[in-house]
């Protein structure tokens, strides 16, 4: 099946520091990206669509200035959490889509955030 | 907003089947019923999916009544590594359009 990958795979960081984290497409290329935020005992939370080569998409109530979103090229789309703050510590999930393999989502491993 | 409503949490023996029931009984006709799972801090995982026909693959069976109200999903010999957070949920297929996932069930196998 496609693979979809992450990293960091956690991550640690002081209050007001910026963290990206990278969703890499492994054997696949992807022309939508989407990303999740997920906090604890809750389900996924759409935060983001992303589709290559344009900007992202954000849901309602998503700072768009705090979470850059950026979608360079067919297998990599990073998510930036600019001047992080406790409440931004949260599991943040991307999925894929394979235009060839029909309208399947394939998620990567997720990434945990934690600021201090 | 999920267009689906499931049990919050179920058991089941290990080795019996697991039956998950999911409610969306405002499925239009162009959307497909899509499950996948959590395993605990994990990504989820895609299980099946079907339109209106019974799907069955090597992981799992799905039944949809033929109203399209709602849906089961069958593991058909649950083993305690299937203990997790299922997700029902409804989808148009065509297009790239997101997975919005409900509260899912979560399935405790026990021994």
């Amino acid at each position: 099946g496609a693979v979809v990958s992450q990293h960091p795979s956690w991550v640690i960081c002081k209050s007001g520091t910026s963290v990206k984290i990278e969703c890499r497409s492994l054997d696949f290329q992807a022309t939508t990206m989407f990303w999740y935020r997920q906090f604890p005992k809750q389900s996924l939370m759409l935060m983001a669509t992303s589709n290559e080569g344009s900007k992202a998409t954000y849901e309602q109530g998503v700072e768009k200035d705090k979470f850059l979103i950026n979608h360079a090229s067919l297998t990599l789309s990073t998510l930036t959490v600019t001047s992080a703050h406790p409440e931004d510590s949260s599991f943040y999930i991307c999925s894929a889509t394979a235009d060839r393999r029909g309208n399947e989502q394939f998620f990567g491993p997720g990434t945990r955030l934690t600021v201090l | 907003d999920a267009k689906t409503t499931q049990p919050p949490s179920m058991d089941c023996a290990e080795g019996r089947a697991a039956n998950l029931p999911c409610n969306h009984s405002t499925i239009s006709g162009n959307e497909y019923v899509y499950w996948y799972r959590q395993i605990h801090s994990q990504g989820p995982q895609y299980i099946i999916h079907g339109l209106k026909n019974n799907e069955t693959n090597e992981m799992a069976s799905l039944i949809i009544t033929e109203d399209r109200k709602s849906s089961t999903l069958i593991l058909p010999h649950a083993t305690l590594r299937d203990t997790a957070v299922y997700y029902c949920i409804v989808r148009l297929s065509a297009g790239n359009t997101p997975l919005v996932f409900g509260k899912g069930t979560r399935l405790s196998v026990i021994a």
